[in-house]
């Protein structure tokens, strides 16, 4: 099985701030990744689906990028309707979620 | 517009068997995949199965032998049944759509204890 390992799994940044959020795989998955946000108490929601495509209706801030086994999301300008955890998901062999990384303003 | 509803009951008694249904609209179930996501209190997501737009399934491996997945495309539901329950299987149960999981169903809490 793929294992994935999202860091860190808290993140605090300030309002404006360029956010980074990791996520690496124990193998590689040909660029097979999505990105959800999970805020509380809600259901997960796609941002990035095959690692770079940007859902509709998410704001451009949100970007992803990666190849291989290292893959990133990227919130160009934190705003704080955007804390909120974020999961990566691997779909190349089977189906798996990161642990997350959960988004807090500092 | 695209929706999912999972719908179920709230408790189930250990070594009981779960059996959810996802109710969707807004898209056939011939056309687009469904598959069942769950969340253990507080902590993160797991996939656990899916059934295809042709009728076929695909089970996490680690549940395969206690879970099932079916459908009835005329009423347009999805069914989840998984026998055996532990108090570890206690979670929000979530359906969701397609292979990017694009739209998701609000989720219901199923709590295993006796």
């Amino acid at each position: 099985d793929i294992q994935m390992t999202q860091s860190p799994s808290l993140l605090s940044a300030s309002v404006g701030d360029r956010v980074t959020l990791n996520c690496k795989t124990s193998q590689n998955i040909n660029k097979n990744l999505n990105w959800y946000q999970q805020q509380l108490g809600e259901a997960p929601k796609l941002l990035i689906y095959y690692t770079n495509n940007l859902q509709t209706g998410i704001p451009s801030r949100f970007s992803g990028s990666g190849s291989g086994t290292d893959y990133t999301l990227t919130i160009s300008s934190l705003q704080p309707e955007d804390v909120a955890t974020y999961f990566c998901f691997q779909y190349n062999s089977g189906n798996t979620f990161g642990a997350g990384t959960k988004l807090e303003l500092k | 517009q695209v929706q999912l509803k999972e719908s179920g009951p709230g408790l189930v008694q250990p070594s009981q068997t779960l059996s959810l249904t996802c109710t969707v609209s807004g898209f056939s179930l011939t056309s687009k995949s469904v598959s069942w996501v769950r969340q253990p209190p507080g902590k993160g997501l797991e996939w656990m199965g899916a059934i295809w737009s042709g009728g076929s399934t695909d089970y996490n491996s680690a549940l395969k032998s206690r879970l099932s997945i079916s459908r009835d495309t005329s009423k347009s539901q999805v069914f989840l049944k998984m026998n055996s329950l532990q108090t570890e299987d206690t979670a929000i149960y979530f359906c969701t759509r397609n292979n990017y999981f694009d739209y998701w169903g609000q989720g219901v809490m199923v709590t295993v204890s006796s």
